[in-house]
């Protein structure tokens, strides 16, 4: 059974488009995670969730919204896609008053 | 503002040989502690953590890591490589239980030679 599965694993997609991520984990889990994972490998905390609250919003463009319709589900949407958001996407989780994450697969988007 | 510094950006070992990957941390307090490994094409594996009590810890793998707090490291070891062990690997701290918050180093990537 996987944990933290995302959908989907490639996106390919033109500039300008818009297009979603979709998360979920079946650990039970409060929290999930967005990461962004540049072509360097760094990877950068974008967005938190707890308990379907956002809880860490880093300087993220507004084109990006996370939506998390319950706690086992992170969904991240964005809006009129650039160059630059090519990227790795990594959805994560983690338990309640513990600090270490599970990670998905990963979503791998190349934007043209 | 916590930080983590991986100062080697890739390592190449003989398989058989033994590793050692670096971590140095910066954070206020007792930081909490991990190690990450990324196999290509892959998510993050959790190798091992260290939250308090025994500053030598043991992962999978056949993998474990020292905290020592007097040089704000967390150096990760592993006695004898396996070539199914390259993959980039990622250090990273949190600032506690509940925090939300992990801040990770930019990896290192470990090639084997066989």
């Amino acid at each position: 059974d996987t944990a933290v599965s995302q959908t989907p694993k490639y996106l390919v997609t033109q500039m300008g488009n818009d297009k979603s991520i979709k998360c979920e984990q079946n650990l039970g889990h409060d929290t999930m995670y967005w990461y962004k994972q540049d072509s360097k490998k760094f990877l950068k905390i974008m967005f938190s969730y707890n308990n379907k609250e956002l809880i860490i919003n880093e300087t993220v463009p507004n084109r990006f919204s996370p939506k998390s319709p319950d706690k086992a589900h992170l969904n991240l949407h964005i809006n009129s896609l650039e160059l630059g958001d090519s990227a790795v996407y990594f959805c994560a989780s983690s338990q309640p008053l513990a600090a270490e994450q599970y990670f998905g697969p990963g979503t791998r988007l190349t934007v043209t | 503002a916590q930080s983590v510094t991986q100062p080697d950006i890739h390592i190449t070992v003989s398989e058989g040989a033994s590793l050692e990957l670096r971590c140095n941390y910066s954070y206020g307090a007792t930081p909490y502690l991990f190690w990450y490994v990324q196999s290509p094409g892959q998510g993050l594996q959790l190798l091992l953590k260290y939250f308090s009590g025994d500053t030598l810890v043991q992962g999978i793998k056949g993998f474990e890591a020292e905290f020592k707090r007097s040089q704000s490291s967390f150096n990760l070891r592993k006695p004898s490589v396996h070539w199914s062990d390259a993959a980039e690997y990622f250090c990273a701290v949190g600032s506690g239980a509940g925090s939300y918050q992990l801040t990770f180093g930019k990896g290192t990537k470990l090639s084997v030679i066989p």
